[in-house]
């Protein structure tokens, strides 16, 4: 199976803050890396695909990038909606893994 | 709008079985695959079972391979899991979820939560 590893596992920022979460996959999964968010009690939302692909009415303050093993999401101008949990999942092969969340919480 | 409801849960006895629903509308649901991803209290996501559009294909993850079964029923819109043989490490909140294609899960219910306990 393909391990998933995001860090940091959670992170303080000010609404305006630009930040940004890495995923480390344990081998190369090209560009096959998706992004959601999620808030407590609601469903994920998914937000990006095959890396840097923005899904359609997502903001475009949020931005993907990498291939092979690393990847990065970074949401710039922080507002009070995006503090929320960040998960990534790699679509590569089965099982579909997710990391273990980010959780992004305001200072 | 796409909308996913999951219900079945609730709290169940250890060696016990439990059938989850997910009701789809919004969409033709005979044309997506569908995923079952669970989350244990406090915890993240963890991928479970895809079946493919037409039910032929089913993949499951290993930690759950010969206690659960996905199925579905194309003509009422509903998504099903099985779960058989129910462990304590069971309890979560389990989601279905559309998949677009090549595993990426669009849109996704709010779950049913499943409680293991005697």
């Amino acid at each position: 199976d393909i391990q998933m590893t995001q860090s940091p596992s959670s992170l303080s920022a000010s609404v305006g803050d630009r930040v940004t979460i890495t995923c480390r996959a344990s081998q190369s999964i090209s560009s096959y890396l998706n992004w959601y968010q999620q808030k407590p009690g609601k469903a994920p939302k998914f937000l990006i695909y095959a890396a840097s692909s923005l899904q359609s009415g997502v903001p475009s303050r949020f931005s993907g990038s990498g291939s092979g093993t690393d990847f990065t999401l970074t949401i710039n101008s922080l507002q009070p909606e995006d503090f929320a949990t960040y998960y990534c999942q790699q679509s590569f092969s089965i099982p579909y893994t997710f990391g273990q969340g980010t959780k992004l919480e305001i200072k | 709008q796409v909308q996913m409801v999951e219900f079945g849960g609730g709290v169940v006895q250890p060696g016990r079985s439990l059938r989850l629903s997910c009701a789809a509308s919004g969409f033709t649901f005979r044309s997506f695959g569908m995923h079952w991803v669970r989350q244990a209290p406090g915890k993240g996501l963890e991928w479970m079972t895809l079946i493919s559009y037409d039910g032929s294909n089913k993949y499951y993850a290993d930690s759950v391979k010969g206690r659960f079964t996905i199925s579905r029923d194309n003509s009422n819109n509903t998504l099903y899991l099985q779960i058989n043989s129910l462990r304590a490490e069971d309890t979560a909140v389990y989601h279905c979820a559309r998949d677009r294609g090549r595993a990426l899960l669009d849109y996704w219910g709010r779950g049913t939560l499943v409680t293991v306990s005697s």
